[in-house]
């Protein structure tokens, strides 16, 4: 099984709005990641998560603010977005790499979200 | 800085026929590479990884192959099929960093 569930698929919140995005896996990983991707671009990683605890964070605004409460769960909260913030929010997750062994990222569907 | 390319934004092949799809990258530090498949409003699904000690890679339909001192990779369909229309990004990482690049994607249509 490597599934990754990602809720809601959509939404459309306005500037003034607080909501948040879910993503959850029961795989056993330890390492989970957000990506921000926009229409004909690749994915761009946001946020990774390492054993519950934030190991990057790509100069992303504070408006989006990341919570990882247990190794299964991961939000995204959202707050004060502007419209450019509109776009697909992928979630991956993955075992943590170790030594040489390379971890693979599997992907959610997504959150297609539009910020009016 | 676009560390990882795909230089081919779209690419159309004939049912039955082989698929070829490139990769070029510029970061010599980077040791393991996947090929992702994406349909439209779904998140990319894994196909299949190579690392920088091996030079080809297979699975079913799907191989990849890398030419370290040419830093490109490619991703081979044989045969290609209707359900392959999809886009397809290469990505890459380096040793130690969690980080995904990923290229910039190839649009490939199937002609049945």
């Amino acid at each position: 099984d490597t599934e990754v569930t990602q809720t809601p698929k959509h939404l459309v919140m306005g500037m003034t709005n607080k909501k948040s995005l879910k993503c959850e896996q029961h795989m056993g990983h330890r390492a989970m990641y957000w990506y921000k991707q926009k229409a004909k671009k690749p994915p761009e990683l946001m946020f990774v998560y390492s054993y519950e605890k934030l190991s990057i964070n790509e100069s992303v605004p504070s408006r989006f603010s990341p919570e990882c409460p247990n190794s299964s769960l991961l939000n995204l909260h959202l707050h004060a977005l502007q419209p450019e913030d509109s776009a697909l929010y992928l979630c991956a997750s993955s075992q943590v790499a170790e030594t040489r062994r390379r971890e693979t990222q599997y992907f959610g569907p997504g959150t297609r979200l539009l910020v009016l | 800085d676009q560390q990882v390319k795909q230089n081919s934004p779209s690419l159309s092949v004939q049912e039955g026929r082989i698929s070829i799809l490139n990769c070029d990258y510029t970061n010599s530090m980077f040791d393991y590479f996947l090929w992702y498949k994406k349909y439209p409003a779904e998140g990319p699904t894994f196909l299949i990884s190579i690392s920088s000690i091996k030079d080809k890679n297979e699975d079913g339909r799907f191989t990849v192959f890398l030419n370290k001192s040419a830093k490109h990779l490619s991703l081979h369909i044989v045969p290609s099929q209707p359900g392959d229309s999809a886009v397809y990004f290469c990505a890459a990482a380096n040793f130690g960093n969690e980080k995904l690049t990923f290229g910039t994607g190839t649009r490939l249509t199937i002609i049945p």
